[in-house]
């Protein structure tokens, strides 16, 4: 079955750091990137970044450059998302995905939808 | 920062149909990328439902459709049902981010 099962929650407190893991599988890990998304309570999606699962490179939006670090271990099959420097805004669910890219019809715009995704998994920051 | 614009809410009866608009700006839908749109129930993991903005994946009804032009996009659900009540975002690639914005989400409501 092709799915991606992330780990549990997770209760930290400011200033510390949560990894979040997210187990592939169904499909061969390392041909596709893994991206990880968050939702804060009554907020909307947000991208952090994105790592190839192939060879380990890695993109981050700017908002989370210095604290975030994507890794994976292809031997298991599983996907990392490292944030550091917790505070209660970080208090969200954070979901892995798994993108599927392409042109669009002209050739000229890359992009990419997620046709899989992760449960989700639950940081709450509090003291 | 940059965001898609969806409305909070949207509602209509069983059988009737809906619309949910997605208004981007000139690094992202107005540039040209596509549009994809998700349903989301909380708690629950994102099901994609449209992809390269008119495209439906398997096992998607045809009661959903996905259209986009200019800066904008919309989402059309016809036939309502019941089973349709929860969050839709839709998303997009963000030359700026270099990475995906997505929307606030809207909330169906089926009456």
């Amino acid at each position: 079955q092709v799915q991606l099962v992330q780990s549990g929650a997770e209760v930290k407190k400011p200033g510390a750091s949560v990894k979040v893991s997210c187990k592939a599988s169904g499909y061969t890990f390392t041909t596709y990137a893994m991206h990880w998304v968050r939702q804060a309570p009554g907020q909307r999606l947000e991208w952090m970044g994105w790592i190839n699962a192939g060879n380990g490179n890695t993109k981050y939006s700017q908002r989370f450059q210095g604290r975030l670090t994507i890794t994976r271990d292809t031997s298991a099959s599983t996907a990392y998302m490292e944030l550091s420097s917790l505070t209660s805004e970080d208090t969200a669910v954070y979901y892995c995905a798994r993108p599927r890219n392409y042109y669009d019809s002209s050739g000229s715009y890359f992009n990419w939808y997620f046709d899989l995704w992760g449960r989700g998994t639950l940081v709450t920051v509090a003291s | 920062q940059s965001v898609l614009t969806q409305p909070p809410s949207v509602s209509g009866a069983p059988g009737q149909r809906v619309t949910i608009s997605c208004t981007g700006s000139s690094s992202n839908i107005g540039a040209g990328y596509d549009v994809q749109w998700y349903q989301h129930l909380p708690g629950t993991a994102p099901k994609l439902l449209i992809y390269a903005n008119s495209n439906r994946p398997s096992g998607v009804p045809d009661r959903f459709s996905g259209s986009k032009s200019g800066t904008s996009a919309s989402l059309a659900i016809t036939g309502l049902q019941a089973e349709d009540e929860t969050d839709y975002y839709c998303q997009s690639y963000d030359s700026s981010l270099s990475g995906s914005v997505f929307g606030r989400g809207t909330k169906l409501t089926v009456l």
